[in-house]
């Protein structure tokens, strides 16, 4: 069983606060992943990190940052959440196990739903 | 750039039956492609996924998909529907060699499972 937990599962908060989505794994995973899920939507990437110090925007534009200074962490930040945020965020991580380049399994995270008003 | 079409954002099936959900991919290169169960209030898990060896791969709680090159496809079967099959069931593509991991989701199946 994957081993990747994202704090808190629940945020409700007002516009204009500053937020921070957190995922840790403990799997020593090198890529780790940032993805928004609206209710009967595909997941569309957002973040990447293929490691330490190693962060790229996805497909969907956000104004979220992340960061990753430990291979176990990278956290999501919302410097000022709009009602516009409101989503779920799923957090995953993967490992080239199989020697071969895309063919990675990705573990997720059980979601943080956030709710700005 | 890949994309992924799941057919019908709904299905229905009576217990015992047939499950089949549908995927259609597009990819400029050859594909590495995947199918992910979401159960409510928790993150998605793999359930199989195809590297190009065999065509036909198995998956855990009896699902199969049979990737279908000159269809375009990668379908979801079940012979027969169990209630804890009820979830969001999606597709999901990545672009092989050049996708570093990085995958591309379809729109969901949510099934549903009448006893």
């Amino acid at each position: 069983e994957a081993d990747i937990y994202q704090t808190p599962r629940y945020l409700v908060i007002g516009t204009g606060k500053k937020i921070t989505l957190e995922c840790s794994q403990t799997m020593g995973h090198d890529k780790m992943y940032w993805y928004q899920q609206d209710p009967g939507m595909e997941l569309h990437l957002i973040h990447y990190s293929y490691g330490v110090n190693s962060t790229e925007k996805g497909d969907l534009s956000s104004e979220s940052t992340v960061s990753r200074i430990r291979t176990e962490h990278f956290p999501l930040t919302l410097e000022s959440a709009r009602p516009s945020h409101t989503s779920q965020y799923l957090c995953a991580s993967s490992d080239e196990t199989s020697g071969i380049t895309g063919t990675d399994t990705q573990y997720f995270g059980p979601g943080t739903r956030l709710t700005v008003l | 750039a890949q994309s992924v079409t799941q057919l019908g954002s709904h299905v229905s099936v009576s217990e015992g039956a047939l499950v089949l959900l549908r995927c259609n991919y597009s990819s400029s290169v050859p594909p590495y492609l995947f199918w992910y169960v979401q159960y409510p209030n928790q993150g998605l898990q793999l359930l199989l996924k195809y590297t190009s060896a065999a065509t036909l791969v198995k998956g855990i709680n009896g699902f199969e998909a049979e990737f279908k090159k000159s269809e375009t496809s990668f379908h979801l079967t079940k012979p027969s529907a169990h209630m804890s099959d009820a979830a969001e069931y999606f597709c999901a593509v990545s672009a092989g060699g050049t996708s570093y991991g990085k995958l591309t989701f379809g729109q969901g199946t949510i099934l549903t499972v009448h006893p």
